[in-house]
């Protein structure tokens, strides 16, 4: 069964400083992985996805992050956090060896994201 | 815009209400999600169609959720009967996986219904 894993319900961050999101995941096949940013009462926003081809993805708004195939991990990165980053950041999976009706997206529990001044 | 929208916003019903919530999802968008959020936690995908077809249903919470996408454009997604335990952000979502079709195609969500039951 997929599954995915945000192991930190808050990050805290110092504006200015690097900032990490942790996600791990668990698929059959192909993993295609995703990053959604929310904001409070809002719908959920994409940040980037990998696919296949480069581990390292550059998204929006500066973000990244990193496939590591031996980890089954999907990580989240920003140089430099800005306040205005403070949100909860969704990590999501579908098993790119489904097509149709079973690619469905599976979605982690979330990680606040908390960028202090 | 031409984002996902979704109406209402907020619904606040009484126990034992039917409720309905609508999708119009991104012109020529072809997939439409249908996910619930519940407080703590991320979307749990409830359905989906492609075009008019609704090609997954087993998710559905219950017998009491349904959905339907008429004309392959908005779609709606009715809740019977409706439990406290039904109270939660539903959210919508839309995809074009082009003509290679498979699941590499990206969805986009829309605002969300938040649904009380009291």
């Amino acid at each position: 069964a997929q599954s995915v894993a945000q192991p930190e319900d808050q990050v805290n961050v110092a504006e200015g400083n690097p900032l990490t999101v942790k996600c791990t995941y668990s698929v059959s096949g192909n993993p295609y992985l995703f990053w959604y940013v929310q904001y409070p009462n809002r719908g959920l926003q994409f940040l980037l996805k990998y696919i296949t081809g480069d581990n390292l993805v550059k998204g929006s708004y500066g973000f990244e992050a990193e496939f590591n195939k031996s980890q089954t991990s999907f990580h989240l990165k920003k140089p430099s956090a800005l306040v205005s980053d403070s949100a909860l950041y969704f990590c999501a999976v579908r098993d790119g060896d489904y097509g149709g009706s079973q690619g469905n997206l599976i979605f982690g529990k979330g990680t606040k994201l908390s960028v202090k001044p | 815009d031409t984002g996902v929208s979704q109406n209402p916003r907020h619904k606040i019903t009484k126990r034992g209400q039917n409720v309905t919530f609508r999708c119009d999802p991104i012109s020529e968008h072809n997939r439409l999600y249908w996910y619930r959020q519940t407080l703590g936690q991320g979307p749990e995908f409830l359905t989906y169609f492609q075009n008019e077809a609704q090609l997954e249903k087993s998710r559905l919470l219950s017998d009491r959720f349904s959905a339907e996408r008429p004309k392959g454009s908005f779609s709606t997604l009715e809740i019977q009967r409706t439990e406290q335990g039904d109270s939660a952000m539903y959210l919508c979502a839309s995809s074009n996986p082009g003509l290679a079709g498979g699941s590499t195609d990206t969805q986009y969500f829309g605002p969300g219904t938040r649904l009380t039951v009291l």
